[in-house]
Order: C-alpha cells, then sequence, then structure tokens
C-alpha cells in the first residue's frame, strides 16, 4: 500500500542552525502539507501546497520557514534559523484530490529537537 | 473559525468493555470530520471520515462514529476495546474551503487495561 515516507525520524539541531526535513507523499497526490505537534499540544497546521505554490499557511508559517518541491518525489520544509520553541514533531501529509472531505494521509513525523 | 474539542485526554477501558471517545466540533458551515489514530512511532492513520452522506460511518478495526449536528457531536466508539487498539486517537474538522486544511483536538490517549 503506498505510504508517505519522511526523513530523518530524529533530528537534533543548535539553535539558529538551519534544518530541511524531507518527505516523499504518495506517487499520483497533488496536494502536500506540513502540520506540526508540539509535545503535549495539538497537530497544528503549517502550510498546503499545490502546483508549486503555497495554497495556505498559518500565522506560525512565517518568513523562517519555506516549503519546496524539488523534483518530482520530494517535499521539503525548511526552517532557516531554528529556534528553542521549533521542537515538535512534524508531519508531512499528502491528498490526490482537492476538497475538504478528502482523505489526508500522513507520514511517521520527524522528531525535531532544537538545543 | 473552525476548532475541535476532544474531552478526555487519557481514557482507560477494560479489554472487551466499550470504547467512546467524545469529539465536539466548532464550525460555521458543514462540516467534514475525521478520526485518525496513531500508534507508537507511527503516523496518523485515518479511521473514518464523515462527508455528509450517512451520519453513521463506519471505519477500521470495528470502529464507529455518528455524526449528530444537534449536539455538535462526533463520539468514536467500538464495542469491545482490543489491547491492539491502545493507542492516541486525534478528531479533526475540515471545510470546503481553501486548501482544506485539517484542525485537530488535542488527542485522547486510549490504554487499555488486560
Amino acid at each position: 500500500e503506498p505510504e508517505v515516507t519522511q526523513t530523518p525520524s530524529h533530528q537534533v539541531t543548535q539553535m539558529g542552525q538551519e534544518v530541511i526535513l524531507r518527505c516523499v507523499p504518495i506517487s499520483n497526490h497533488l496536494y502536500f502539507y506540513w502540520y506540526r505537534q508540539i509535545l503535549g499540544q495539538k497537530v497544528e497546521f503549517l502550510v498546503s501546497f499545490y502546483n508549486n505554490e503555497i495554497s495556505e499557511k498559518s500565522e506560525i508559517f512565517d518568513d523562517q520557514f519555506s516549503v519546496e518541491r524539488p523534483d518530482g518525489s520530494n517535499f521539503t520544509l525548511k526552517i532557516r534559523s531554528t529556534k528553542l520553541e521549533d521542537s515538535a514533531m512534524y508531519f508531512c501529509a499528502s491528498s490526490d484530490q482537492r476538497g475538504g472531505s478528502e482523505t489526508q494521509y500522513f507520514g511517521p513525523g520527524t522528531r525535531l529537537l532544537v538545543l | 473559525a473552525q476548532s475541535v474539542t476532544q474531552l478526555g485526554s487519557h481514557v482507560s477501558v477494560s479489554e472487551g468493555a466499550l470504547v467512546l471517545l467524545r469529539c465536539n466540533y466548532s464550525s460555521s458551515v458543514p462540516p467534514y470530520l475525521f478520526w485518525y489514530v496513531q500508534y507508537p512511532n507511527q503516523g496518523l492513520q485515518l479511521l473514518l471520515k464523515y462527508t455528509s452522506a450517512a451520519t453513521l460511518v463506519k471505519g477500521i478495526n470495528g470502529f464507529e462514529a455518528e455524526f449528530k449536528k444537534s449536539e455538535t457531536s462526533f463520539h468514536l466508539t467500538k464495542p469491545s476495546a482490543h489491547m491492539s487498539d491502545a493507542a492516541e486517537y486525534f478528531c479533526a474538522v475540515s471545510d470546503n474551503k481553501g486548501a482544506q486544511k485539517l484542525v485537530f483536538g488535542q488527542g485522547t490517549r486510549l490504554t487499555i487495561n488486560p
């Protein structure tokens, strides 16, 4: 069964460093998402992406964040200068259709720890 | 703005007992509602979803949920708990605007006692 994959599973970085989180969505999907979950808090929407453009972004997704689809398979989230409060589990998701009823398929997450 | 409230961050039931996980939503438009499950060290897996068809929705692993508009609820149930049901469960809402972001509840950790 096709699945969303994410690498790395864990990443430890120093405050101020840049990190890139990678995702491989399901191959025929066209809509991509990043969410994050700070320990003990809700899963929060960060950004959605379609046709090489950001469709929607949350207040969390400030200038320190960027997303890219560098090739036909990968979808990345870059944090330019990490802060302590960026420590969280980051989930990538994808869906094949547009519409609120469509299922988003989630990857296993990348746990980011900023020291 | 849409929101989801899950009553009870931790629920513990005995094996074979009824599982009831509560979810209430707030939405200004007809919502789409989802239940996801997260097993340890895994991603979020869809259990079931409500998309304005039948109000009683059946999902995987014997779970079902009933959409009750009058109560703005979408509670998740399973008649008989199994040890393998131990996981974290998330209720989420979306609409048909924009890019269909999901708004999640805080999650309920289900523990099954032998």
